[in-house]
């Protein structure tokens, strides 16, 4: 079946501007995950969903980020007025059973 | 907090040749552990994982032993080969939900 599909690929944006990146899991999946990996670093824990809540966001780096899930489904990250050190690669995971993490492609955001 | 620490990269082997990425790790409790890979253009794909000191976990040629009384986690694989050429990523599980992942090892192999 389809695997865990992310969009945009990729995306430019300037300093300030808002941003909205998207994930769509594997259908069924009821635990989503948001990660963050920047250069030379390792993944950084965002978020996670269990089914439409969010029981931790204390990865969430500053209040400019946020996320949601809607119909246990679709989630969008946020990046409201986008800093040069928010450009990173946003890797999206979803899983049914525990431990069994299915990452999407991820979308490359840079900020000039 | 926990944490992850594998070998810097890139490590460049022939053909072949005999793998090992270390991998180390601090944790409260008993986390599971897992290597995931990231080849060229494709997402991370879970490689293999173990829940308790001991186990082993193996897939595609691929082997680690959590070794509790080392907190390590190493991976090795006898031969290795040409596709093997990846990005290979140490994490493990603190809780249910929340992973830690290393800086990631980039292997490459030479025919």
């Amino acid at each position: 079946g389809a695997g865990v599909s992310q969009s945009p690929s990729n995306k430019v944006t300037e300093k300030g501007k808002d941003v909205e990146l998207r994930c769509d899991p594997i259908s069924g999946h009821t635990a989503l995950y948001w990660y963050r990996q920047s250069l030379g670093q390792g993944l950084e824990f965002l978020i996670y969903f269990q089914g439409n809540s969010a029981p931790d966001k204390s990865g969430l780096p500053s209040d400019r980020f946020s996320a949601e899930r809607t119909g246990g489904s679709v989630s969008t990250l946020t990046i409201q007025r986008t800093q040069q050190e928010d450009s990173a690669v946003y890797l999206c995971a979803s899983s049914l059973r525990l431990h069994e993490q299915y990452f999407g492609p991820g979308t490359r955001l840079t900020v000039t | 907090g926990d944490s992850v620490t594998q070998m810097e990269g890139p490590v460049t082997l022939s053909e072949e040749a005999f793998l090992t990425i270390n991998c180390t790790y601090t944790a409260t409790g008993y986390p599971s552990l897992f290597w995931y890979v990231q080849y060229p253009g494709e997402g991370l794909q879970l490689l293999l994982k173990a829940t308790k000191a001991d186990d082993k976990g193996s897939n595609k040629g691929f082997e680690a032993t959590y070794r509790k009384e080392t907190t390590s986690f190493h991976l090795e694989k006898g031969s290795v080969q040409v596709s093997d050429s990846a990005v290979y990523f140490c994490a493990l599980a603190s809780g249910t939900y929340k992973y830690i992942f290393g800086t990631g090892t980039r292997l490459k192999v030479l025919a």
